[in-house]
């Protein structure tokens, strides 16, 4: 099974609609993160989250809000999605240390099409 | 802003050729990452380097972190179809371990 676990894996959906996207981990890392990766822009961060109160804004967090309800969960809201959203979504987890050399674990990816 | 600039952004080599891939920035980093991404799934850590100068080997894979750890750059021997896949930098900035910034990714074919 995998250790950082998306769903959807794929979603397609119209304008104005509210959608929802699931991350859930069994690597019992503190840290989750949301990126969305579009071609020739890279990976860009949405939001993170180091521990169940703790929740920040990334480089792009406009149009999106999180939740994060337990330390194994991370979920990614759009509240009226827009075809400029239309992406590559990943979840990923990382260890909590002090050391800034821990890597980052990442999901399978969630392709979401907006219409 | 701090930035992470990868060269090239596409690579199309023949498989048995050498290939190097560049990770640059004005920035100093306390570490930097490589990443493979394959088509259909998330990126998966190649490796880590920490100290300035620092060189690792993976197989035909050959890593280093320049001595001002300002830069990286990734060298592949001899590449084989299994190398092809889009590669990654990202970089923990010194003094703040809260996030990492990334390179855009060189996307790389190998043609048997």
């Amino acid at each position: 099974d995998a250790d950082v676990t998306q769903t959807p894996r794929n979603r397609i959906t119209k304008t104005g609609k509210r959608i929802m996207l699931e991350c859930s981990q069994t690597k019992g890392h503190d840290r989750m993160y949301w990126y969305r990766q579009d071609p020739g822009l890279g990976l860009r961060l949405i939001y993170y989250s180091f521990d169940v109160k703790d929740i920040n804004k990334g480089e792009i967090s406009d149009g999106y809000s999180v939740s994060r309800q337990a330390q194994a969960k991370f979920s990614l809201s759009l509240e009226s999605a827009i075809p400029n959203q239309t992406a590559l979504y990943f979840c990923a987890t990382s260890e909590s240390t002090g050391a800034s050399n821990q890597p980052q674990h990442f999901g399978d990816g969630t392709r979401l099409s907006i219409l | 802003t701090q930035l992470l600039e990868q060269s090239p952004q596409f690579l199309s080599i023949q498989e048995g050729e050498n290939l190097t891939v560049y990770c640059n920035s004005s920035s100093v980093f306390s570490s930097l990452q490589w990443y493979r991404q394959e088509p259909g799934e998330g990126p998966v850590l190649l490796v880590t380097v920490v100290t300035g100068g620092e060189v690792k080997k993976l197989k035909r894979l050959t890593f280093q972190f320049g001595d001002a750890r300002k830069d990286s750059s990734l060298h592949i021997t001899a590449a084989q179809p299994g190398d092809t896949g889009l590669y990654l930098c990202a970089g923990a900035p010194a003094g703040n371990n809260r996030k990492l910034i990334w390179g855009l990714g060189t996307s790389l074919a190998v043609n048997p």
